[in-house]
């Protein structure tokens, strides 16, 4: 157990549909990122959270995003779901600075159908 | 921009011989570099991280990198090859200077095969 927990491990939804993937941080862990891994596009960073405010935003989608909570839990919505959403989610958390290191959650698994 | 770079698409190797997963980097300000690995249908486990320091960093189940500044390299090494660490294999470095906006930029990955 790596201490980042999501949720659901596995999801498969159809297209046009809308889902929302959990992430519970490291605890103590201030910042939050999500990642989308696929087969043609590698690890790509979408956006990341620090103590509930956005930070930093990567390739991420208008029909996606996301949020940090008061507890620091945080949520990826994706939207009108398509066929190329088909990918492993990963959230990650890290103190702040990234000095001590990222720690990263087993991800969620969404098959678009 | 920071960006790293993993030449290799796969490795192979056999059991028992040293292996070598290379990476390298460009950056503006001192690198925060990483390897990650990636077992079948698992997240991301840290191997090692190079922040300041030592050029030879030891990380988990016997691999070491060594950071190489002239050459703006950060390669992946392991004495002897085991099938176990059969795998999906990842270099990353920081964005930014620090504080709060310091995301990890990966590598396209490698793919590291030990042949019995």
């Amino acid at each position: 157990d790596s201490g980042v927990t999501q949720t659901p491990k596995h999801l498969i939804t159809a297209t046009g549909q809308r889902v929302t993937l959990r992430c519970s941080p490291r605890s103590g862990d201030l910042s939050v990122y999500w990642y989308q891994q696929s087969l043609d596009q590698g690890l790509q960073f979408l956006i990341q959270y620090y103590n509930g405010e956005e930070r930093a935003k990567g390739n991420i989608l208008e029909r996606f995003s996301a949020q940090q909570f008061p507890d620091l839990h945080s949520e990826l919505n994706l939207s009108s779901l398509e066929l190329g959403d088909s990918a492993l989610y990963f959230c990650a958390s890290s103190s702040g600075t990234g000095g001590y290191g990222y720690t990263f959650g087993s991800g969620t698994r969404l098959t678009v159908v | 921009a920071q960006s790293v770079a993993q030449p290799e698409d796969q490795v192979n190797v056999a059991e028992g011989n040293p292996l070598t997963v290379k990476c390298t980097y460009s950056v503006s300000g001192n690198p925060y570099l990483f390897w990650y690995v990636q077992y079948p249908n698992r997240g991301l486990q840290f191997l090692l991280k190079y922040i300041t320091g030592d050029n030879l960093v030891k990380g988990s189940y016997g691999f070491e990198a060594e950071f190489n500044k002239s050459q703006t390299s950060f390669h992946l090494k392991k004495p002897s090859a085991l099938v176990s660490d059969s795998a999906l294999y990842f270099c990353a470095v920081r964005d930014g200077y620090g504080g709060a906006t310091n995301k990890l930029i990966f590598g396209t990955g490698t793919l590291l095969a030990v042949q019995p």
